[in-house]
């Protein structure tokens, strides 16, 4: 089974209009992380917000949210009032702690683009 | 679902060596490779992206003669860290994209982590 699934290939939004972007995961443990990124066309990763799986509260970073449904195991992710910048792929990632170290899972993204 | 390996999952050196870390497309032919190394306050650099059989192009600031970028084949990418000190520990992680545009579909390793004593 996916670990991160991401069911939007591509999103369009009208600029200044607020969009969500669907991420669920697949965990069976109890304490994890839950990422979001901005890869633009350059191909690097900017980190937008994070999640714990104990913070009962959803994230917020500016214009992104996180809207954490824990037993639905959803972490979407929510811009507001959208810019023309913000038209890049999004990724949703999970990062699990094992004994080993580490584990992360990375959706296969979310193409958004943002309309004039 | 596409798979992307990593090989070791885990590594821990002396400083002054070198470690070669392994990305593999188990399932799938990837067109350009990423590799990335995570920082605090988990922010992810590009280091540099690979096409196969071409060199790789190196992100400003990253040393290529340090992080050599090998993507012999459709299915596999390697990153050595050559003459690797403590500074260098970090948390490695690799992407394989099926194409070249940046809307095309990329798939995520599960990283490596790399301790240099």
């Amino acid at each position: 089974a996916q670990k991160i699934t991401q069911t939007q290939p591509g999103m369009f939004v009208q600029e200044k209009e607020a969009v969500t972007l669907d991420c669920t995961y697949d965990t069976s443990d109890q304490s994890y992380g839950l990422f979001w990124y901005k890869q633009p066309s350059s191909g690097e990763m900017i980190f937008l917000i994070y999640q714990g799986s104990y913070d009962e509260q959803n994230a917020t970073e500016g214009r992104y949210s996180l809207n954490f449904q824990k037993a639905r195991k959803s972490a979407n992710l929510v811009i507001s009032a959208s810019q023309l910048g913000d038209s890049a792929m999004y990724f949703c990632a999970m990062r699990e702690i094992k004994n080993t170290g580490n584990q992360f899972y990375f959706g296969t993204g979310t193409s958004l683009t943002v309309i004039p | 679902g596409a798979v992307v390996s990593q090989h070791p999952s885990r590594v821990i050196c002396k400083s002054g060596t070198s470690v070669k870390i392994e990305c593999r497309s188990l399932d799938f032919q990837a067109t350009t490779m990423f590799w990335y190394r995570q920082f605090p306050k988990q922010s992810l650099m590009l280091m540099a992206t690979s096409n196969e059989g071409s060199k790789a192009t190196y992100e400003q600031g990253v040393e290529k003669d340090k992080f050599l970028i090998n993507h012999a084949s459709l299915t596999l990418s390697t990153l050595t860290v050559t003459s690797a000190h403590p500074e260098d520990s970090s948390f490695y992680i690799c992407s394989a994209r099926v194409g070249f545009y940046s809307t095309d579909t990329q798939y995520f390793g599960p990283g490596t982590r790399l301790t240099v004593l």
